[in-house]
């Protein structure tokens, strides 16, 4: 079946504005993480949905980050006034949930540039 | 310190190569140990995952972990151009078997020259 989707691939954006970056999970997925990885780095946690809820949002950078899942598929990463230091490759995972090891899947990634 | 320390590389080597990645880290808490590949404008993908100490084969791949040592390692036997990419190296804890965040390194760039 399909793997993580992300929209858009690529998203320049001037300095001030506000992004929205989309995330479609494997089907039947019920675990839905946000990371964000900058230039020459590994990838580093932002958040983790089980469901349609944030069971952990330790990751987020400051208050200009937020991220929904409102139907506990689809979820969007949402960037208020962006800054030039939020330029990164912005990649979302999914996985099952349960017992022991579940792999996550990750998908292309959304590279944001704020100019 | 960052609780996961990768040498970024680069790494160079001749087709055929046996080539040694590894990591250190501090968190005593992490069980999980992961080699992830990622390609050039690509998502990261999972080569092999261990649980705890020990070491796991797949084909040309071995994992090691030393917890006493707080270190692991992927070894690529027989490297092949196609094993150009960054691998990185991830941890988690063990929570109850629920799922939980990755603890990356920095990633080391690899290219095999044919």
């Amino acid at each position: 079946g399909a793997g993580v989707s992300q929209t858009p691939s690529n998203k320049v954006t001037e300095k001030g504005k506000y992004v929205e970056l989309r995330c479609d999970p494997i089907s039947g997925h019920t675990a839905l993480y946000w990371y964000r990885q900058s230039l020459g780095q590994g990838p580093e946690f932002l958040i983790y949905f089980q469901g349609t809820g944030a069971a952990d949002d330790s990751g987020l950078p400051n208050d200009r980050f937020f991220a929904v899942r409102p139907e506990g598929s689809v979820s969007t990463l949402k960037i208020q006034r962006t800054e030039r230091g939020d330029s990164a490759v912005y990649l979302c995972a999914s996985s099952f949930s349960g017992s022991s090891y579940n792999e996550q899947f990750f998908g292309p990634g959304t590279r944001l540039t704020v100019l | 310190q960052k609780e996961v320390e990768q040498d970024p590389g680069p790494l160079s080597v001749p087709e055929g190569a046996i080539v040694s990645l590894n990591c250190t880290y501090s968190n005593s808490a992490f069980q999980y140990f992961m080699w992830y590949r990622q390609y050039s404008r690509k998502g990261p993908e999972l080569l092999m995952y261990t649980y705890s100490s020990g070491n796991k084969e797949d084909g040309r791949f071995t994992a090691q972990v030393d917890k006493s040592s707080k270190y692991i390692s992927l070894f690529i036997r027989d490297s092949q151009p196609s094993d150009s990419a960054t691998y990185l190296c991830a941890m988690r804890e063990d929570s109850g078997g629920s799922n939980y965040k990755l603890t990356f390194g920095k990633g080391t760039l690899l290219t095999v020259n044919p």
